[in-house]
């Protein structure tokens, strides 16, 4: 069964420090994992894309790692701030049988950055 | 210059009542989705079209009728309203089935 795990389910941390969150996932088979951001009361918005061949990728603060044979991925944010307060969502694409990508969701990781 | 809008963004209403929600993207993306948001905050999805043509349909009560009146918009009507329809409705879209999403302001709906 295609599954998309997050943990830890929410993370409260000091303005300043680093976090990481974790996505396994048993997608297969597997396309791309991409995480998104959405703010309290707006919509998700792409952070980053994971590819097969990719093992780390960077967006400002925010770093994405991708371990394909674990099923693995993390998302790293450095010297958080406050407006890294947020749901942060594992999104994988899978190839369906018709060729087209299914996408399955996990269930989000709420951050709350304190000052 | 939003890209995936819909209206409205609230919407209080009473339960029997229909009710519809719309959603227009300018992005030029053929492909289109309907998610609701449960309190949760697990986004799970009710219906995808692909350049007008309806692609997913998951166990959505037959009282949800998507319609895509052209590949840049797709409107959700509901009927009979319940209280469990309670929740928060994006719609989003992307420039192929599977690709980057991309999601409108969402739409509280309260029924009571």
């Amino acid at each position: 069964k295609n599954q998309v795990e997050q943990s830890p389910q929410s993370l409260i941390i000091l303005e300043g420090k680093n976090c990481t969150l974790q996505c396994n996932y048993t997608v297969s088979p597997f396309s791309n994992l991409r995480w998104y951001k959405q703010d309290t009361g707006r919509g998700p918005v792409s952070l980053t894309i994971m590819t097969f061949s990719e093992n780390t990728k960077s967006n400002g603060r925010y770093t994405a790692t991708l371990d394909a044979d674990t099923k693995q991925s993390s998302l790293h944010i450095t010297a958080s701030q406050l407006s890294d307060s947020a749901s942060y969502i594992c999104v994988v694409s899978g190839l369906g049988q018709t060729g087209a990508n299914n996408l399955f969701f996990g269930t989000g990781t709420r951050l709350t950055v304190i000052p | 210059d939003t890209a995936v809008s819909q209206t409205p963004k609230y919407l209080v209403t009473q339960m029997g009542n229909d009710k519809s929600i719309k959603c227009e993207q300018n992005l030029g993306h053929d492909t289109m989705y309907w998610y609701k948001q449960d309190s949760k905050k697990f986004l799970k999805i009710m219906f995808s079209y692909n350049n007008k043509e309806l692609i997913i349909n998951e166990t959505v009560p037959n009282r949800f009728s998507p319609k895509s009146p052209d590949k840049a918009h797709l409107n959700l009507h509901i009927n009979s309203l319940e209280l469990g329809d309670s929740a928060v409705y994006f719609c989003a879209s992307s420039r192929y089935r599977g690709g980057e999403l991309f999601f409108g302001e969402g739409s509280r709906l309260t029924v009571l």
